[in-house]
């Protein structure tokens, strides 16, 4: 099992350009997660989904999108880069919704936006 | 509003001990998190506390007291390989994590 992987694994954007980031988990997990992590600051959630299908808008969903087509993927887009974008990104999934369920990380995708 | 609240950073010594307190204030409460994270690298989940007390693991306790908004983890037999941060995060009525800045630590020889 390769648990949560990410795509890329860097990746350095000028203002207004686009890009999309691949999450994919090989767990069978319902629920994933994008978080963004911030020097000083906890990770902050952008956007979940609860199934195939689903998304929704977590703390800070402004400026991102996503989508979950396929269960084990998760998209997050940027349509127009900023520089406020600059930061680390986690995907995270977890079996269900469940309080005890743990969520697994993936390796995170550094954006640099310039 | 919601929050949690950890030190920024800690020193401590090879082979010493060290506590790792959390506070928090959140809408609901359905349990507290410590996860560690090491330097470049993803979290991983250490420990889950939903009932007041101390559930041991190994080298690593942790403590709740829900009453106090309150929780620590606590490191044994400190080893260099324990220097990461340490987030803290408690999920809440919406089932959602909400997450400290989390704890530098730095383990010395």
């Amino acid at each position: 099992n390769a648990g949560v992987t990410q795509t890329p694994k860097f990746r350095v954007l000028k203002t207004g350009q686009s890009m999309t980031l691949l999450c994919a988990q090989d767990m069978n997990h319902e629920y994933m997660y994008w978080y963004r992590q911030d020097p000083g600051m906890g990770l902050r959630l952008i956007h979940y989904s609860v199934g195939e299908g689903t998304t929704a808008k977590g703390e800070v969903p402004d400026g991102y999108n996503v989508s979950r087509l396929k269960k084990q993927n998760f998209l997050l887009g940027l349509e127009s880069a900023a520089p406020s974008q600059t930061s680390v990104y986690f995907c995270a999934s977890k079996e269900r919704g469940e309080a005890t369920d743990t969520q697994y990380f993936g390796p995170g995708t550094r954006l640099t936006v310039l | 509003g919601q929050n949690i609240d950890q030190p920024t950073e800690m020193t401590a010594t090879e082979g010493a001990i060290v506590q790792i307190n959390c506070t928090y204030q959140t809408s609901g409460f359905n349990g507290l998190f410590w996860y560690q994270q090491h330097a470049g690298e993803a979290p991983t989940f250490l420990s889950y506390n939903v009932l007041d007390g101390l559930e041991e693991k190994g080298r690593f306790s942790s403590f709740l007291s829900r009453s106090k908004g309150y929780s620590y983890l606590l490191l044994k037999e400190l080893q260099m390989k324990d220097s990461a941060s340490y987030l803290c995060a408690v999920m809440d009525s919406n089932y959602q994590l909400i997450w400290g800045a989390g704890t530098k630590l730095i383990i010395k020889p």
